[in-house]
């Protein structure tokens, strides 16, 4: 399909990893994104990956990227109740200059 | 480095009346992008412009939207007539440089619309 696809709610408790996926459909796409959207504010730049890794961290944040069954995750290890947000995972394809996202997910940190 | 600055903040009109939302990319930016977010439908991309010039505007949903960008600094979307159906979140982004795919986009804050 056309589209990308997360897991739309996620809850977690305070000091927990917290997981959050994502299906892209464009095997040709070179990058991928993650972005983060609190409440009243813009999305965020998180991180990003070249389709040729595997793997990237970044302090509390690792990226995993299956490029065989195009699934993306992000892990954010040890979540704070200022990690509740919106995550919302995003593929720039190849050809063009389009930025699909995905519906977002949004997690929830529990005390 | 201000950041995507979009104007206004908030936005309520009435139904009918012409309705202009305003951007300012980062400098140095040559990729011009507005989105649309509402629950229903997400985040939809409405138009985008490389170097001034739009390139892609197959997201605008009607001929009642139009964008500009008349320089390098500045893009407006205008809504004319405004309806309560364009209630949304509008969002204006940017992007370095088209030719290197990393690039990312940057957001501004957005223009909450509220068209009653």
């Amino acid at each position: 399909g056309e589209d990308v696809e997360q897991s739309l709610f996620l809850s977690v408790r305070e000091g927990d990893s917290s997981v959050i996926n994502c299906t892209y459909t464009d095997s040709s796409s070179t990058y991928l994104y993650w972005y983060k959207q609190e409440p009243g504010a813009g999305l965020q730049l998180l991180t990003y990956i070249f389709s040729n890794m595997d793997m990237k961290q970044d302090q509390r944040l690792t990226v995993l990227l299956n490029k065989k069954d195009k699934h993306l995750s992000l892990r954010i290890a040890d979540t704070q109740t200022g990690d509740s947000a919106i995550y919302f995972c995003a593929e720039r394809r190849y050809y063009g200059q389009n930025f699909v996202f995905g519906p977002g997910t949004r997690l929830s940190v529990l005390p | 480095d201000a950041g995507v600055i979009q104007s206004p903040r908030h936005e309520v009109t009435e139904m009918g009346q012409e309705v202009t939302l305003r951007c300012k990319p980062i400098s140095g930016h040559n990729s011009l992008f507005w989105y649309r977010q509402t629950m229903m439908r997400g985040l939809e991309l409405l138009i985008y412009f490389n170097n001034n010039v739009p390139i892609d505007d197959s997201g605008m949903p009607e001929d009642r939207f139009s964008a500009k960008m008349p320089n390098a600094s500045f893009s407006t979307l205008k809504i004319q007539p405004s309806e309560p159906r364009d209630s949304a979140v509008y969002f204006c982004a940017s992007s370095p440089d088209r030719r290197s795919l990393g690039s990312p986009l940057h957001f501004g804050n957005g223009t909450r619309l509220t068209v009653t």
